[in-house]
C-alpha cells in the first residue's frame, strides 16, 4: 500500500530552527510537495521537490533523498504566525496526491 | 476568478437530505480535486478531473456521492442521503495540469455538518 509518515506533532520556540521529516512508500515516484494549513483554513502550496537536493525558499528549506524515501521541511527564524499543521504529500505513478496526515507545529515564545 | 471560490462556506443539513457543493475552479486550470478533511485528520482524496478525460472516481466513499464538472470548469459535488459521518469540510483544489507541478491551489472549503 502506499504510504506517508511524518510526525503528529512538534513543539519549537520563536525564532529557533525545527525540521519536520517526511517518509514515504508510493507507487511511483513524481514529486513531494509540502503545504503549510492554519487551523479551519485550506492548505497552501509551500514547495515542490522533485530531483534530490535542498530547495531553498527564504525562510523555509525543503530537501528530497528518493533513495531514502526521505524528505524534510526545514523552518528558521520561527514566527509565532508559523503555528501551523505542515502537510507532506506524494505524487505517484499517476500523478494522484497521497497525502501524510499532517504534523501541527506549536510555536512558543 | 484569482483563486478557488467554493460555495456554501458552511452548511448545516439533516440526516438523510441530499446536499450540493459547488467549485468554481481558476480560470485555465484543467485539473481539479476534490477531498474532504475531518476535524484533525489528513486529506482524503474523493475524485480527480483532468480536462475531458473521464473522472478519477476511485476515492469516492460510497455511491451516494457523485461529482461532475460541467464545460471543464465549475464542478458540483453531490452527497445523496446524508449520514452523519459524512460530516467534514470538503475541500476543492485546481491545478493547471495533471501534473500540477506548480503545486495546487485550495479554495476555503465547505464545512458540512449533518445532524
Amino acid at each position: 500500500g502506499q504510504n506517508i509518515d511524518q510526525p503528529t506533532e512538534m513543539t519549537a520556540t520563536e525564532g529557533a530552527i525545527v525540521q519536520i521529516n517526511c517518509t514515504y512508500q508510493t507507487s511511483g515516484f513524481n514529486g513531494l510537495f509540502w503545504y503549510q494549513q492554519h487551523a479551519g483554513e485550506a492548505p497552501t502550496f509551500l514547495s515542490y521537490n522533485v530531483l534530490d537536493g535542498l530547495e531553498e525558499k527564504g525562510r523555509f528549506s525543503s530537501f528530497l533523498s528518493r533513495s531514502k524515501g526521505y524528505s524534510y521541511l526545514l523552518l528558521k527564524e520561527l514566527q509565532m504566525k508559523d503555528s501551523a499543521s505542515y502537510l507532506c504529500a506524494v505524487m505517484d505513478s499517476n500523478y494522484q496526491l497521497i497525502w501524510g496526515a499532517g504534523t501541527k507545529l506549536i510555536i512558543k515564545p | 476568478g484569482a483563486g478557488v471560490s467554493q460555495s456554501p462556506s458552511n452548511k448545516v443539513t439533516e440526516k438523510g437530505k441530499d446536499v450540493e457543493l459547488r467549485c468554481d475552479p481558476i480560470s485555465g486550470h484543467t485539473a481539479l480535486y476534490w477531498y474532504r478533511q475531518s476535524l484533525g485528520q489528513g486529506l482524503e482524496f474523493l475524485i480527480y478531473f483532468q480536462g475531458n478525460s473521464a473522472p478519477d472516481k476511485s476515492g469516492l466513499p460510497s455511491d451516494r456521492f457523485s461529482a461532475e464538472r460541467t464545460g471543464g470548469s465549475v464542478s458540483t459535488l453531490t452527497i445523496q442521503r446524508t449520514q452523519q459521518e459524512d460530516s467534514a469540510v470538503y475541500l476543492c483544489a485546481s491545478s493547471l495540469g495533471g501534473q500540477g507541478a506548480a503545486g495546487y491551489t485550495f479554495g476555503s472549503g465547505t464545512r458540512l455538518t449533518v445532524v
